[in-house]
């Protein structure tokens, strides 16, 4: 089945480590993207890619780092410069390619970081 | 630059009235706007989406949504709500970029 997959499901940082957060996706799509979602705060764009080896910050880029080698993979790392990382992250892709008719993002299931 | 708004945070209507969700967005161009619901637990799936034609677009589960230029709005109505719309919906705008508002949290009265 196609679609997008998030790992691992919660995944606990302590203080100063960096934690990477998986994403893959086998829908052949070449736009994907990373949100945080925190309570009355909505979904957060932190870092978008429209194709491979190119990406763009979002909204909320700092402390964040991204990397798209592969098509299908769009890694988030968290890094000890978040100071306040515990959120819902989640990730998500849409075929692109400015195809805003046919554009529709595909979610994950997200990944659910806590501090230690 | 481009935004999206929901004023509302949290909405209550009771079992079979109407509903109304606002979003208004902030954009230089031909918008493309579209709403997405979260239930408890489950993922974010697509309720409607509008890009251009018809200023009226229907979704799925019985809702719509109305583009209005003149207001800068997108807002997603229901006639007849059912306990199952419990849950957050997002409006979002798309640019070279997709963003989301806040959000707005719907809860049913039995």
């Amino acid at each position: 089945d196609g679609g997008i997959t998030q790992s691992p499901k919660y995944l606990f940082r302590k203080e100063g480590q960096n934690v990477t957060l998986s994403c893959e996706q086998n829908l052949n799509h070449d736009a994907m993207y990373w949100y945080r979602q925190d309570p009355g705060q909505g979904l957060r764009l932190i870092y978008y890619s429209q194709i491979v080896n190119d990406f763009q910050k979002g909204d909320i880029a700092e402390g964040y780092s991204v990397s798209r080698e592969k098509k299908e993979s769009f890694p988030l790392t968290v890094t000890s410069a978040q100071k306040n990382p515990t959120a819902f992250y989640l990730c998500a892709s849409s075929i692109g390619q400015g195809l805003a008719t046919n554009e529709k993002l595909f979610f994950g299931s997200g990944t659910q970081l806590s501090v230690l | 630059a481009q935004s999206v708004t929901q004023p509302d945070i949290h909405i209550t209507v009771s079992e079979g009235a109407s509903l109304e969700l606002r979003c208004n967005y902030s954009y230089g161009a031909t918008p493309y706007l579209f709403w997405y619901v979260q239930s408890p637990g489950q993922g974010l799936q697509l309720l409607l989406k509008y890009f251009s034609g018809d200023t009226l677009v229907q979704g799925i589960k019985g809702f719509e949504a109305e583009f209005k230029r003149s207001q800068s709005s997108f807002n997603l109505r229901k006639p007849s709500v059912h306990w199952s719309d419990a849950a957050e919906y997002f409006c979002g705008s798309r640019d070279d970029k997709i963003i989301f508002g806040k959000g707005t949290r719907l809860h049913i009265l039995p």
